[in-house]
């Protein structure tokens, strides 16, 4: 299967670190990718291939990828991150993407 | 820098053909990828397909026998064509540039476009 699972949503306080989890069978063996998406606008890459972030991504985002799971870990999280986010993984010519992840910052 | 525009119809009438374009600028669509993704209101997003201007293509198994991904390299367009739509076709369509480098992922994304599917 190549179905990825996320926790529907997350909540944080400000200033404190969150991970969200994005699972799927044999996930560590592929490269995973995370988007942020605000409502109303479209989604934006803020991790690919499972640790980097594309230029002009705050260091605060950050990602790993073993064995079942991908984590997308945000510290010293801010409002302006309270948003959806998706993770995304390319296996065998096909894309799959996570069914989403809100994110509230308290 | 590169801008992608989607457009096409706002509204297609259950069982006919939606047909939207995705116009590149400020860039040549020869270099990458490109794929379609939709994302139905208040829902997930949805990978439809990619292209590359060779014509290599894939679509989602989910929906192959309805969408056909197209270029055309003249006017820097990529096309989309959803055919026997229903109103669960409805929703936001996406155009993004794929970054293939090992790993498929989407660095670049058009603004949307919302199709509804109704009579």
């Amino acid at each position: 299967s190549n179905e990825l699972t996320q926790p529907p949503s997350v909540s944080v306080s400000p200033g404190q670190t969150i991970s969200i989890t994005c699972s799927g069978d044999k996930l560590g063996d592929k490269y995973a990718g995370w988007y942020q998406q605000k409502p109303g606008q479209s989604p934006v890459l803020v991790i690919f291939q499972n640790t980097r972030r594309p230029s002009g991504i705050p260091e605060r985002f950050s990602g790993y990828n073993s064995g079942n799971t991908a984590t997308l870990t945000i510290s010293g999280t801010q409002h302006m991150d309270e948003a959806d986010y998706y993770c995304q993984a390319w296996d065998s010519s096909i894309v799959v993407f996570g069914g989403g992840t809100k994110l509230t910052v308290l | 820098q590169v801008q992608l525009q989607e457009s096409g119809p706002g509204l297609v009438k259950p069982s006919e053909t939606l047909s939207l374009t995705c116009t590149v600028s400020g860039g040549s669509i020869r270099s990458y990828y490109w794929s379609w993704i939709r994302q139905p209101p208040g829902k997930g997003l949805e990978w439809l397909g990619y292209i590359f201007y060779t014509g290599g293509s894939n679509s989602n198994p989910s929906l192959k026998s309805r969408v056909t991904i197209s270029e055309d390299t003249a006017k820097n367009q990529i096309s989309l064509k959803l055919t026997s739509v229903t109103a669960a076709d409805t929703a936001v369509y996406y155009c993004a540039r794929v970054e293939f480098y090992g790993d498929f992922h989407f660095d670049l994304w058009g603004q949307g476009t919302l199709v509804t599917v109704s009579s």
